[in-house]
Parts: C-alpha cells; structure tokens; sequence
C-alpha cells in the first residue's frame, strides 16, 4: 500500500513560474525524500528532509515537512521545461527493516 | 562510475509463462531493492536483499521471487505471469541494508518494462 498521496496529481505551468507539489502521509515517519522519474524511466533523489527538520534548501528546490500536520512541499522555483517530470514523495519509518514508501505522484508539465 | 544496471529494458510475454529480471547494484552496493511500478502509480516495495539474505518482502505473492548473488548482483522472478504484472520493475541499491529509518537515499536503475499479454 502506499503510504503517500501526491496532490495535485497533475501540474502545468508556464516556464518560469514556481511549481508547488504537497504530500500527506498517514503514518510518523523518520525521514521524506523526494524523486524525480522523467517519462517511464529510473527515479532520482532530489531531497531528504529528517523528521526534526523543517525546512531544507538545494539549488531550485525548497522542501518543507509539517510532521503535526503530516504533510511535506516541494517547491521547485523558476521552472524549466527540463523540469517535465513526475514527482513522487517517499516516506521512511524507524521499526525493522520496513522499506522506503513511495507516493503516487505528481505530474509536472512546465511549457516553453 | 557505472550505476545501476538492469535488463532487460522492455520484453513481452504472454499470461502464465515465466520472466527472469536483472540488476547489478553500483560498484560498492551491498543492498539491492525491487520495486514494481504500474502505470500511472508510485513504485511498490517487492524484496529487499543484503548479503544474499532477504531483508523485507513487501505484498505480493509467492509467484514473485528474487535472489541475491555473491557479486551482489540480483535477480527477480516472476511466474505464472498475470496481465496485472505488466508494469515497470526497479531495482534500487544501497550502500548497506536499507530501512526506511536509514536516512539514505536509493539508487535506481532505469527498469525493465514488462508487457504481458
């Protein structure tokens, strides 16, 4: 089952305009990160943010985690039609040797 | 450096034949994940492998199998496919066992995409 819940689930914005992603999560999680999957292929890491931070910067992205609210962003500023992607948040528990949780995604389309 | 490679990168088989996956982990990686990955969803936890060992199995069923080799290289079975196991398969390495309480992050391969008929 899968712990995250990308909204919305499809963006389109103009190059140049900031994209906003949110993900909500059901469970208390360790760790979020955030990957990158360009049209069917491997997923990238973008971004982990620890369950006692609240905000992390790298390059165009800002992330921001609200463990109380259970929710995290993905902010990706000034886009680029590079940026055409899927976005998927992925969660990570403390107990065992429980896996990484993915999301189902957000569809970015920045157009040109 | 190399990083994760799988194959194959697409192949098509008919319902109740048998698909055999491959994946070679980054130079150094001990722990290899798969992943399944339907159309349109996020990617959905199958087994993790460490030290040729199975570490997390996720929901599926016992069609699905997977093994770790010396060289930490991996492979993925799937039998008696089915029309819903059409999807993308990842695999995912790490450095050392992977929780999701290890603040790592994944390294994945493009994926083998399964079509079954």
């Amino acid at each position: 089952s899968q712990q995250g819940e990308e909204d919305p689930q499809a963006l389109s914005i103009q190059e140049g305009e900031n994209a906003t992603m949110n993900c909500s999560y059901k469970t208390s999680i360790n760790n979020l990160q955030w990957y990158r999957q360009n049209s069917g292929r491997g997923l990238v890491h973008l971004i982990l943010i620890r369950s006692n931070e609240r905000e992390k910067h790298s390059g165009r992205l800002r992330v921001t985690l609200d463990t109380s609210k259970k929710s995290s962003s993905l902010l990706i500023t000034a886009s680029r039609a590079a940026d055409t992607a899927s976005y998927f948040c992925a969660t990570g528990r403390n107990s065992g040797n429980t896996p990484l949780v993915f999301g189902k995604g957000t569809r970015l389309s920045v157009i040109a | 450096d190399a990083g994760v490679t799988q194959s194959p990168t697409h192949l098509i088989k008919t319902r109740g034949q048998q698909v055999t996956l491959r994946c070679s982990p980054i130079s150094g990686h001990k722990s290899v994940s798969w992943y399944q990955q339907v159309l349109g969803q996020g990617p959905q936890f199958i087994f993790q492998y460490y030290e040729k060992e199975e570490r997390g199995r996720g929901n599926f069923p016992d069609r699905f199998s997977a093994r770790q080799f010396p060289n930490y290289s991996s492979e993925l079975n799937v039998n008696a496919l089915l029309l819903g196991d059409s999807a993308l398969y990842l695999c995912a390495s790490s450095p050392a066992p992977f929780s999701g309480g290890s603040q790592r992050e994944l390294f994945f391969g493009e994926g083998s995409r399964l079509t079954v008929l």
